[in-house]
């Protein structure tokens, strides 16, 4: 989806590297998330943010920080990257009405940490 | 949020519906039901989504029983760029939570 946007969408890192992986929108969503995704697996979130103020750990945070710099930017980091973080990294914001709630997913960024 | 059972696989002759069952056995009166489809490594797609009633639109159908302890994903006439990862989810907004999209069923279909 054009409107969320990812970048880098590969990466490449060494163990102990910090590295930053940056989310964008054009959707004017309050809620963003990051999630990552192993080989075979479904999707694991790592963190959520339901406006610029309120920033939420998901179920994989250990080893992640995020920033909201704004409502349209949703940047992860690793501070020091390690192997087992080789993932596929997704962006994603959503919008809710009435009760239902769907999400937008960035093109993901492929990262390997060697 | 209630969690979701479906199978790990399915094929399905191009042309033909494909009909993706969900187990949700434990889903609560104000929880919806969502399926969301990844084809190979892109960023999930949000298909369709139900409460009770039965629903279609323009990519699926969705068949909620009625006592919504099971729903099934329909593809009416399946083609070989609807071979992906069918996510069922089951939540509720406002809930704080995320949507657990477990590891969905690999749909492929065979021309």
């Amino acid at each position: 989806d054009a409107d969320v946007t990812q970048t880098p969408r590969n990466r490449i890192t060494k163990t102990g590297k910090r590295i930053m992986l940056e989310c964008s929108q054009t959707k004017g969503h309050d809620r963003m998330y990051w999630y990552r995704q192993d080989p075979g697996l479904g999707l694991q979130l790592i963190y959520y943010s339901f406006d610029v103020k309120d920033i939420n750990k998901g179920e994989i945070s250990d080893g992640y920080s995020v920033s909201r710099q704004a409502q349209a930017k949703f940047s992860l980091s690793l501070e020091s990257a390690i192997p087992n973080q080789t993932a596929l990294y997704f962006c994603a914001t959503s919008e809710g009405t009435g009760g239902v709630e769907t999400q937008y997913f960035g093109p993901g960024t492929r990262l390997l940490v060697l | 949020d209630a969690k979701t059972t479906q199978p790990p696989s399915m094929d399905c002759a191009e042309g033909r519906a494909a009909n993706l069952p969900c187990n949700h056995s434990t889903i609560s009166g104000n929880e919806y039901v969502y399926w969301y489809r990844q084809i190979h490594s892109q960023g999930p797609q949000y298909i369709i989504h139900g409460l009770k009633n039965n629903e279609t639109n323009e990519m699926a159908s969705l068949i909620i029983t009625e006592d919504r302890k099971s729903s099934t994903l329909i593809l009416p006439h399946a083609t070989l760029r609807d071979t992906a990862v069918y996510y069922c989810i089951v939540r509720v907004f406002f809930t704080g939570n995320q949507f657990y999209f477990g590891t969905g069923t690999s749909l492929t279909v065979i021309p």
